[in-house]
């Protein structure tokens, strides 16, 4: 019973490094995303997608990329990582993005610090 | 305006009481809602969604939806220990875009 499953859990990075968390689902869902959660804040959109091939930006994008080869991955990358993107991260996934099919299942997120 | 406001507490109430979280949102025409739950270091648990005006019941859980004053509202009756946790509310907007409140924390005094 995976569910949505990412990787690293822990991640110190120094400033400048990249790196690229990984995030796959088994439940065949169409739609994948990645938010970023400071202390304290709420959940922050960083990029979307809605289907293999197909890839959006979300409120916080800057900083990141994502891809979409397949139904099961969307992997998240940090370019030149700076103290900002300092969170915990958490990807998740949905059937749909509206009606019964909409709700969100979240990986257990993963802690990242940048120094 | 943000999309989606809460009061960020900390909301305390003692075991067996009622504990009232709220949220507000800005876009009139948001049709799904929801409510989370997220326990500290854990990642978010979908615990009621809503999508009409009115209540809705799920255990000693009950959403209270009004779509007038743009208000959303979570009941947890018979409040336990077990239900401190942060509490996120959750807004898709006519353009079919997710946004989440800060969040309330809960404390539930034994």
């Amino acid at each position: 019973n995976a569910g949505v499953t990412q990787t690293p859990k822990f991640r110190i990075l120094k400033i400048g490094q990249s790196m690229t968390l990984q995030c796959t689902q088994d439940m065949n869902h169409n739609y994948m995303y990645w938010y970023r959660q400071d202390p304290g804040m709420g959940l922050k959109l960083i990029y979307y997608s809605v289907g293999a091939g197909i890839t959006d930006k979300g409120e916080v994008p800057n900083g990141y990329n994502v891809s979409r080869s397949t139904t099961e991955d969307f992997p998240l990358r940090l370019e030149l990582a700076a103290p900002s993107q300092t969170s915990v991260y958490f990807c998740a996934s949905s059937y749909s993005r509206t009606g019964a099919g909409n709700t969100i299942y979240f990986g257990e997120g993963s802690w990242l610090t940048v120094v | 305006q943000k999309e989606v406001e809460q009061n960020s507490g900390p909301l305390s109430v003692p075991e067996g009481a009622i504990a009232s979280l709220n949220c507000t949102y800005s876009d009139r025409v948001s049709q799904s809602f929801f409510w989370y739950r997220q326990y500290s270091g854990k990642s978010p648990e979908l615990i009621m969604s809503i999508y009409s005006n009115g209540d809705k019941e799920d255990g000693r859980f009950t959403a209270q939806l009004n779509k007038a004053s743009q208000y959303v509202s979570l009941l947890i009756r018979d409040s336990q220990p077990s239900d401190s946790a942060t509490y996120l509310c959750a807004v898709i907007t006519g353009a079919n875009n997710l946004f989440f409140g800060t969040g309330t924390r809960l404390t539930v005094i034994p």
